[in-house]
């Protein structure tokens, strides 16, 4: 198992404005995903942190918007990026392991932001 | 295009009763199924999987049916507890080297 530490667990911003959503992981893991979960949708994933690389975007998503950071193979920030209300959601850090050959996701507690 | 769909929203049991969550997934290509489990203010915590060579797993009072040929997983709780009561994601996975993808969630309440 990973245990995730993520910062803040929540905060309420101005549009406009950039917050920076950090997550720590107690094991070195060579991939960190971040994901979005808006109000009544699915877990969305945003990208993929690898370290040493550039983060991989999924559809819909931007480094512009969401610049990612992973220094090293236990920490990784993500930025969410002049702000709307529109990016009011829950932003969650995921590991992911292989564990008797299936694979299992393990979460930080989120990051519940609000832009007003 | 959602790929993993739980179309029940939310779902309300009497404590003591069977829970059945459903899910259905439309690319044959995913190769396991998982269920995890969200309280408030807490990221989802992993619950029970399933690989699609099986088409049953059990785990205490959790068991997850897989029938492939109708694209559709369920997760049964039975008997109910009153902290079985969270968000259930379904979700699924194609081999090592995808992303795992996730359903929109189903609120489960346990009815005292």
């Amino acid at each position: 198992s990973a245990v995730i530490s993520q910062k803040p667990s929540r905060d309420i911003c101005q549009r406009g404005t950039s917050l920076t959503i950090q997550c720590q992981v107690d094991s070195q893991v060579t991939m960190m995903f971040w994901y979005r979960q808006q109000p009544g949708q699915s877990l969305t994933l945003i990208a993929t942190a690898n370290q040493g690389s550039e983060a991989t975007y999924e559809s819909g998503f931007v480094i512009d918007k969401f610049p990612i950071s992973r220094p090293n193979l236990t920490f990784s920030t993500l930025t969410v990026s002049n702000m709307s209300p529109e990016d009011s959601s829950i932003y969650l850090c995921s590991v992911e392991n292989w564990q008797a050959y299936r694979p299992e996701a393990f979460f930080g507690q989120g990051t519940r932001l609000t832009v007003v | 295009d959602q790929q993993v769909k739980q179309n029940s929203p939310s779902l309300s049991v009497q404590e003591g009763r069977i829970s059945i969550l459903n899910c259905d997934y439309t690319n044959s290509m995913f190769d396991y199924f998982l269920w995890y489990k969200k309280y408030p203010a807490e990221g989802p915590t992993f619950l029970i999987s399933i690989s699609s060579i099986k088409d049953k797993n059990e785990d205490g009072r959790f068991t997850v049916f897989l029938n492939k040929s109708a694209k559709h997983l369920s997760l049964h709780i039975v008997p109910s507890q009153p902290g079985d009561s969270a968000v259930y994601f379904c979700a699924a996975s194609m081999n090592r080297d995808d992303k795992i993808i996730f359903g929109k969630g189903t609120r489960l309440h346990i009815l005292p």
